[in-house]
């Protein structure tokens, strides 16, 4: 296992259009999050996933985004009707359970950039 | 609500040189984490700090945690260049049941020059 990664690793795209994100987790890892990093910033919490269920999504997140993981391994993240301001790394992070030290660990990032 | 704050946001040494980073949050946590993020690269797991004195080594890096004071420090010894990136602490938020949120500081962007 090569750890987690993240598809596409760049997208630039139209305002008003919409795009989605895949992540394949590390295969026993039943956590999955993801974040949003723009430049100089610490990552954004947008949501996490333990298994199939959706536990938390961020307030500040808006309808526009919607994620899943339908079978308990891979993610989606779609954005729909983009925004300049939705620009930004958008990272997925995938852990164990309760067991272990609970670190976090991280695809390479998918770049968007909409114009 | 858990802020984090790092401090300093920028910092350029010398090669050979040792400084250290500190990072406080606001609440009680129970977990802390130290990452490295390259320039365009996804974030690196640095070290995992679980308890009141826990200090923890790899390298010229070593991270230390006091939950009483809720300070955690980064020190760098004898910087060489390879070390130039952001690092970032991140503290676990202890809410209701088992659904936590990392909560992160800015980072602090080293540049280790000759």
């Amino acid at each position: 296992d090569t750890g987690v990664s993240q598809d596409p690793r760049h997208k630039i795209t139209k305002r008003g259009q919409n795009v989605t994100f895949r992540c394949d987790p590390i295969s026993e890892h039943n956590r999955l999050y993801w974040y949003r990093q723009t430049l100089g910033q610490g990552p954004e919490f947008l949501t996490y996933f333990q298994n199939e269920a959706q536990l938390e999504k961020s307030r500040l997140l808006s309808d526009r985004f919607s994620a899943e993981r339908p079978k308990g391994s891979f993610s989606t993240l779609e954005i729909q009707r983009t925004e300049q301001g939705d620009s930004a790394m958008y990272l997925c992070a995938s852990r164990r359970s309760r067991l272990g030290p609970g670190e976090l660990f991280f695809g390479e990032g998918s770049r968007l950039t909409v114009l | 609500e858990l802020k984090v704050e790092q401090n300093p946001l920028f910092l350029s040494m010398q090669e050979g040189k040792n400084y250290t980073i500190y990072c406080n949050y606001s609440t009680t946590s129970d977990r802390l984490y130290w990452y490295r993020q390259d320039p365009g690269k996804s974030l690196e797991s640095l070290f995992v700090l679980l308890s009141n004195g826990a200090v923890k080594q790899e390298g010229r890096l070593m991270a230390s945690l006091d939950t009483k004071a809720r300070l955690s420090t980064l020190h760098i010894t004898a910087a060489v260049h390879d070390l130039s990136a952001t690092y970032f602490c991140a503290v676990f938020l202890p809410n209701a049941g088992n659904n936590r949120k990392l909560i992160w500081g800015l980072g602090t962007s080293l540049a280790v020059n000759p």
